[in-house]
C-alpha cells in the first residue's frame, strides 16, 4: 500500500471494555512497531515485531495490553478492561528490515478515549 | 539505556526568522539520530536522520541538523521559517540492537506572520 494505515481513526469506549486497534504496514516491511502518544507521557514505545514474532515487548505497560501479528503483515493491539489512563493516540510504524538506522514510517494513529 | 532531551516545549519565531530546535541525547553507544515532524491529527513524518558519515545532515523542507558527538547534540535548524513549518517536532534516537525509537518530549513550533 501507499503508507501505513490504522483503524479505527477514533475510538470511544467505556471503562472496563476491551478494544482492538488495527495496523496495516507498508507492503514488504518486515518490522512493525506500536507506540503510544499521551499528554503526560509523550511518545512511548510499546512493542516491536519482526515478522510474526515479538522480540521486544518491554514497553507494554501492563498485562492488559497484548498484540499479535499474522502473516507478517497486519497487527492488532488489544487492550483489555480499559482504564481512563489508557486514553491516548496509538501510533503504528513499519520499516523494511527492522535495523536501528532505518526510517520508520508512521500511520495516522488511532485516538482512543476511555470514558 | 538512551534518553533524549528537547529544550523548550514551545518555540515561537517570526516568519522568515531562523528556526533552532534543540536536542541532546545520552547513550552508552553512538546512536542513530532522527528528527520527525507531526502536523495536527497526523502521524509522524521523517525530516532527516543521521546514521554515519557526514555530520551535517540535510532533510526535507529546508531543514538540516548537525551531529556533534562532543556535545551529544543534534539540533535542528532552518534559515527562514515559513508559516507551513508550524507543527510539533520530535527528536529521537535508536540503537542498532534496540531498533525502537526513543523520543524526546517534543517541541511545538509556532510561526508568527
Amino acid at each position: 500500500g501507499a503508507g501505513v494505515s490504522q483503524s479505527p481513526s477514533n475510538k470511544v469506549t467505556e471503562k472496563g471494555k476491551d478494544v482492538e486497534l488495527r495496523c496495516d504496514p507498508i507492503s514488504g516491511h518486515t518490522a512493525l512497531y506500536w507506540y503510544r502518544q499521551s499528554l503526560g507521557q509523550g511518545l512511548e514505545f510499546l512493542i516491536y515485531f519482526q515478522g510474526n514474532s515479538a522480540p521486544d515487548k518491554s514497553g507494554l505497560p501492563s498485562d492488559r495490553f497484548s498484540a499479535e501479528r499474522t502473516g507478517g503483515s497486519v497487527s492488532t493491539l488489544t487492550i483489555q478492561r480499559t482504564q481512563q489512563e489508557d486514553s491516548a493516540v496509538y501510533l503504528c510504524a513499519s520499516s523494511y528490515a527492522g535495523t536501528g538506522l532505518e526510517t520508520q514510517y508512521f500511520g495516522p494513529g488511532t485516538r482512543l478515549l476511555v470514558l | 539505556a538512551q534518553s533524549v532531551t528537547q529544550l523548550g516545549s514551545h518555540v515561537s519565531v517570526s516568519e522568515g526568522a531562523l528556526v533552532l530546535l534543540r536536542c541532546n541525547y545520552s547513550s552508552s553507544v553512538p546512536p542513530y539520530l532522527f528528527w520527525y515532524v507531526q502536523y495536527p491529527n497526523q502521524g509522524l513524518q521523517l525530516l532527516l536522520k543521521y546514521t554515519t558519515g557526514a555530520t551535517l545532515v540535510k532533510g526535507i523542507n529546508g531543514f538540516e541538523a548537525e551531529f556533534k558527538k562532543s556535545e551529544t547534540s543534534f539540533h535542528l535548524t532552518k534559515p527562514s521559517a515559513h508559516m507551513s513549518d508550524a507543527a510539533e517536532y520530535f527528536c529521537a534516537v535508536s540503537l542498532n540492537a534496540g531498533n525502537m525509537l526513543t523520543f524526546g518530549g517534543g517541541t511545538r513550533l509556532m510561526v508568527k506572520p
